[in-house]
């Protein structure tokens, strides 16, 4: 089964631009993780923003988290070429313990 | 970091042949794996979760008889995938977890399975 729905599904955007993208679950979570996963590749693992944490920044990427209306956003502020690929976003259920729960993605691509 | 491997990457074979997957992690004890299954341009759907010593825990649609599940070390859990047909081809993406919960999960670089 799948929990998180990512928007947009694609995003297209030029190099130095901003990309954000949505998630919404539909379950109470413990946390939320989002990973990068580049065309035919395994998985990256971004940044995890537990359930009780509003806002998390690493690096170039910030996420929310808003448990309120069940959705998380990550922002990658001034993109990259390299920044292409597939965005999920995973969720594990409560209780803990159980697998993670991927969405759907976001396939972005960052043209130079 | 904790290290997951896979192997093997990929794997060609004709249909109706059995092929195995395995998933290590490599410094640490894992008594948790899971395995999940994505095809081209879709997200990863969980397949089972796998506990050392215990019979593999299948989702809802996932065959048992075909997706065959070992968990027989703590760093080692196989998937073989039974009789395989063309629409078994897919990437196979399998996690370890230290049992530090699920911010303690890992995953393994995936195996591509192409079926014949």
């Amino acid at each position: 089964s799948q929990q998180g729905e990512e928007d947009p599904q694609a995003l297209s955007i030029q190099e130095g631009e901003n990309a954000t993208m949505n998630c919404s679950y539909k379950t109470s979570i413990n946390n939320l993780q989002w990973y990068r996963q580049n065309s035919g590749r395994g998985l990256v693992h971004l940044i995890l923003i537990r359930s009780n944490e509003r806002e998390k920044h690493s690096g170039r990427l910030r996420v929310t988290l808003d448990t309120s209306k069940k959705s998380s956003s990550l922002l990658i502020t001034a993109s990259r070429a390299a920044d292409t690929a597939s965005y999920f976003c995973a969720t594990d259920l409560i209780p803990a313990g159980t697998a993670l729960i991927f969405g759907k993605g976001t396939t972005l691509s960052v043209s130079s | 970091g904790a290290v997951v491997s896979q192997h093997p990457s990929w794997v060609i074979c004709k249909s109706g042949t059995s092929v195995k997957i395995e998933c290590r992690s490599l410094d640490f004890q894992a008594t948790t794996m899971f395995w999940y299954r994505q095809f081209p341009k879709q997200s990863l759907m969980l397949m089972a979760t796998s506990n050392e010593g215990s019979k593999a825990t299948y989702e809802q649609g996932v065959e048992k008889d075909k997706f065959l599940i070992n968990h027989a070390s703590l760093t080692l859990s196989t998937l073989t995938v039974t009789s395989a047909h063309p629409e078994d081809s897919s990437f196979y993406i399998c996690s370890a977890d230290t049992g530090g919960g699920l911010e303690t999960q890992y995953f393994g670089p995936g195996t591509r399975l192409l079926v014949l």
